[in-house]
């Protein structure tokens, strides 16, 4: 059982190259979400799911697109990057119904990113 | 309006003894759930605690515990004897209703404990 996964950990991008953020996880999780964090600040939400084939937007969703289109794979996409973007972003993933204990996000490791 | 407040950027405790860590939140939803996460300069994020908005009983895990005081709106974290390896920063989040997916956090709080 490896939970959440990420990849790439480390990732250096010149302004308006695209790529994808990879995140997977293994616990047949219903809800996954993206978070950045940028220094000295909390996480912010990007985007969410909470199932294959539905997503929404979080609160900086702007610059970021994202699909489910399995239980298991949640992938963030950069469509144009831009320095503003420079961030430590987390995937994460939780059960849905049941107890509100059961909805507790379970975090990946993280994947930094620098726009440059 | 922020939703979660953690006013402590920083707070340094003895090793050994006990620390609380600040966290107050707005919601008009009565149902919401409270989470704090610790996040060591190895960058992932734990998992520590977790209160239901209709708990009847203050949350412990260990040697966490959460201060819930719900007509005020406060959910302080409690860490009884500190070790060293408590020494990160310390996140104060919030689910409303049944958005699962959707955590608003704090801006931390970074606790050093002294040897």
């Amino acid at each position: 059982n490896a939970g959440v996964t990420q990849t790439p950990k480390f990732q250096v991008l010149k302004t308006g190259q695209s790529m994808t953020l990879q995140c997977a996880q293994d616990m047949n999780h219903e809800y996954m979400s993206w978070y950045r964090q940028d220094p000295g600040m909390g996480l912010r939400l990007i985007h969410y799911s909470v199932g294959a084939g539905i997503t929404d937007q979080g609160e900086v969703p702007n610059g970021y697109n994202v699909s489910r289109s399995t239980t298991e794979d949640f992938p963030l996409r950069l469509l144009s990057a831009a320095p503003s973007q420079t961030s430590v972003y987390f995937c994460a993933s939780s059960y849905s119904g049941g107890s509100h204990l059961q909805e507790t996000q379970y975090f990946g490791p993280g994947t930094r990113l620098l726009v440059l | 309006a922020q939703k979660i407040t953690q006013t402590q950027p920083g707070m340094f405790v003895q090793e050994k003894e006990a620390v609380t860590l600040d966290c107050t939140y707005d919601t008009s939803d009565p149902s919401y759930g409270l989470f704090w996460y610790k996040q060591p300069s190895s960058g992932e994020m734990i998992f520590l605690i977790y209160q239901g908005s209709y708990d009847q009983q203050n949350a412990t895990e260990g040697r966490y515990s959460l201060n819930f005081q719900k007509a005020r709106k406060s959910a302080n974290l409690v860490i009884s004897a500190s070790q060293l390896g408590d020494s990160a920063m310390y996140f104060c989040a919030m689910r409303e209703g049944n958005q699962g997916g959707k955590l608003i956090f704090g801006q931390g709080t970074e606790l050093s404990v002294k040897p």
